[in-house]
């Protein structure tokens, strides 16, 4: 079965510092792969999606890159603020999952200042 | 305003008493999905609608019913809960799947069973 594995729990880092947060999938080949942002009590909001055949991809202070060799997603926050503290899922999808969307656990990303 | 809508926010109830959360979207979403939060497990899908009168079993379907009689609402059923149900509910929406689709979820049931 599939299997989502996102890098620690949590994660505190400076504000300022870039964070890094990483995905990793097994068992299947995903067509995309999904970031969302989820604060306490709340439900996750739509950050960025990247296919399988883009390698990298931005929004604002945001990156997310893809690799299908290594299955793995990178997601990055540069210059990052006490407001980024959320907790991010990683969700690969597509392919033979249609209808279905698997989250990872998720990681608590902490800033201070 | 775009959103998905779940009532009740917060629910106690007591061990076999039927229960209903409902959840509406007015975005005409063709596809309709309900997850359940646990502490350490994260996000566990209990059963998704593709359309109208079209739904499946996610990951967690036992002791819950769904219907999609019309396309704007996904009600989730519990028609006997049991403590193991105590849990965050979150319904979510996208325009036609989960490919390629991001999904947009409701502000979460918390539903406590005694």
């Amino acid at each position: 079965s599939q299997k989502i594995e996102q890098n620690s729990e949590a994660l505190n880092i400076q504000e300022g510092k870039t964070a890094t947060l990483t995905c990793n999938y097994t068992n299947y080949s995903p067509a995309y792969l999904q970031w969302y942002r989820q604060d306490p009590g709340r439900g996750p909001v739509f950050l960025l999606l990247i296919r399988e055949n883009e390698k990298e991809k931005r929004k604002e202070r945001l990156k997310v890159t893809f690799d299908t060799t290594l299955k793995q997603s990178l997601f990055h926050i540069t210059a990052s603020q006490p407001a980024d503290s959320a907790t991010y899922l990683c969700a690969p999808g597509g392919g033979s999952t249609l209808g279905r969307l698997y989250f990872g656990r998720g990681t608590q990303l902490t800033v201070w200042p | 305003e775009a959103q998905v809508t779940q009532n009740p926010r917060y629910l106690i109830t007591v061990t076999g008493k039927k229960l209903t959360v409902t959840c509406s979207q007015n975005m005409n979403h063709e596809y309709m999905s309900w997850y359940r939060q646990d502490p350490g497990l994260g996000l566990r899908q209990i059963y998704y609608s593709m359309n109208v009168e079209v739904t499946d079993k996610g990951d967690v379907p036992e002791g819950y019913k769904v219907s999609r009689k019309e396309k704007r609402n996904f009600p989730l059923i519990l028609e006997s809960p049991s403590p193991n149900q105590t849990s965050l509910y979150f319904c979510a929406s996208s325009l036609r799947g989960t490919a390629n689709e991001k999904l947009f979820f409701g502000s979460g049931t918390q539903l406590s069973v005694l």
